[in-house]
């Protein structure tokens, strides 16, 4: 079966620095979609970032981007210039290619130091 | 600007009770969800839907659950009878499946449930 597991419950970054939250996930397929989605104090599920397990190439969406290390099942996001408006709860999600569900991890919870 | 709408977006309820929750999917989305948040538990999945059709409720407890899609513009998630464990948020999603090239789902602004 497959999971995915976000060792990081809470994080704190400073305004305008650099915070990279991880993801590890397990699958024995080889084609599957990763997610990151945000939750804000709004309870509104945003899709942030989404990668495709057959690009090598690493999803960028302004300032989030993401490094996947297909090898190492391993999916983290990288926010630079971190904002206050980017605190929020932030769950890694994956799904196999051609099922339509999607299997969140637990999320982290990310508070922005002004 | 489409997105999901569900109502009602809070509702507190005495044990034993009945409890009804709505959810509108995007006009055209083929496939919806429901999932339940708690703090314990994250996100899980209770049922989703193809085309109006179940295909997946093993995440819901079945004694007294239930979801049901009416027609495409509406889906519905029953408790009945309600407990207090079921307190939560409520989340509906929709999506086009697998067969929208990117496989996202669109949440709803969610219900919170209270149950006393």
């Amino acid at each position: 079966a497959q999971t995915v597991t976000q060792s990081q419950p809470e994080m704190s970054v400073q305004e305008a620095e650099t915070v990279t939250l991880s993801c590890t996930y397990d699958t024995s397929e080889s084609d599957y979609y990763l997610f990151w989605y945000k939750q804000p104090p709004s309870r509104q599920m945003i899709l942030v970032i989404r990668q495709e397990a057959y690009k090598q190439q690493n999803a960028t969406e302004n300032r989030f981007s993401v490094n996947f290390q297909k090898a190492a099942k391993s999916f983290s996001l990288k926010i630079s210039d971190s904002q206050l408006g980017d605190a929020a709860m932030y769950f890694c999600a994956y799904s196999m290619n051609r099922d339509d569900k999607i299997i969140f991890g637990k999320g982290t919870r990310l508070h922005i130091l002004p | 600007d489409a997105r999901v709408t569900q109502t009602p977006r809070h509702k507190v309820t005495e044990m034993g009770q009945e409890v009804t929750m709505r959810c509108q999917p995007i006009l055209g989305h083929n496939t919806v969800f429901w999932y339940r948040q708690t703090m314990m538990q994250g996100l899980e999945l209770l049922a989703y839907f193809r085309n109006r059709a179940p295909l997946d409720d093993s995440g819901m407890p079945k004694d007294r659950f239930s979801a049901e899609m009416p027609d495409a513009t509406l889906a519905t998630l029953k408790i009945q009878p309600s407990e207090p464990r079921d307190s939560a948020v409520y989340f509906c999603a929709s999506g086009l499946g697998w067969t929208e090239p990117h496989y996202e789902q669109y949440f709803g602004p969610g219900t919170r449930l209270t149950v006393t």
